[in-house]
């Protein structure tokens, strides 16, 4: 039961475009979404987050947007820059529960 | 240290050996996480720890997989008669149930490797 979905396993965008990356999500008690990015041979880090309060939240090139009513949010990158190449993954927990995370998006910025 | 650790970095073993993979989490968190990713993969949930109660363990894979934590610190999980299904990077992640959005920490994680 994947309650996070990212259903594209890969993107790719060119240089200084618009990187637009979607997940689903089926359980309506998350309260915040994080999305994280990982470069090979590490571990993922922390990238932005949204609450369940708001529908956007936006941190430099970064903005996410959520919509409740379609249980969908999506990480917005611009301008892309190459080395936002990397996988990125899109979580959800309740608070105070365990996250889940989604299988992940490998973006590809083309320079 | 100011992050998660994870011991050893990498790991090759033969098949139906037993390997025990270790996490230092950063000081204080009271939730642990651990994940595994196959090649070409995303994030598989194995276990989760949440202070000192039960942990969450819906994720392991078989009954081969089990993991430890005491308190709030170091955790331990052990793959015993290893198969060559279990290669894979091992990565273990804590968190603060404080922190509002329970933002997760991640180790550089374990390349296990089953010959």
């Amino acid at each position: 039961d994947q309650q996070v979905k990212q259903n594209s396993p890969s993107l790719s965008v060119q240089e200084g475009r618009i990187s637009i990356l979607n997940c689903d999500y089926t359980n309506s008690m998350f309260d915040y979404f994080l999305w994280y990015k990982k470069y090979p041979a590490e571990g993922p880090t922390f990238l932005i987050s949204i609450s369940s309060i708001k529908d956007k939240n936006e941190d430099g090139r970064f903005t996410v947007f959520l919509n409740k009513s379609a249980k969908h949010l999506s990480l917005h990158i611009v301008p892309s820059q190459p080395g936002d190449s990397a996988v990125y993954f899109c979580a959800a927990n309740t608070g105070g529960f365990k996250t889940i995370f989604g299988a992940g998006t490998r973006l590809f910025v083309k320079a | 240290g100011a992050g998660v650790s994870q011991s050893p970095s990498n790991k090759v073993t033969e098949k139906g050996k037993d390997v025990e993979l270790r996490c230092d989490p950063i000081s204080g968190h009271t939730a642990l996480y651990w994940y595994r990713q196959r090649l070409g993969q995303g994030l598989e949930f194995l276990i989760y720890f949440q202070g000192n109660s039960a942990p969450d363990k819906s994720g392991l894979p078989s009954d081969r997989f089990s993991a430890e934590r005491t308190g709030e610190s170091v955790s331990t999980l052990t793959i015993q008669r290893t198969q060559q299904e279990d290669s894979a990077v091992y990565l273990c992640a804590s968190s603060s149930r404080w922190a509002e959005q329970e933002t997760q920490y991640f180790g550089p994680g374990t390349r296990l490797l089953v010959l």
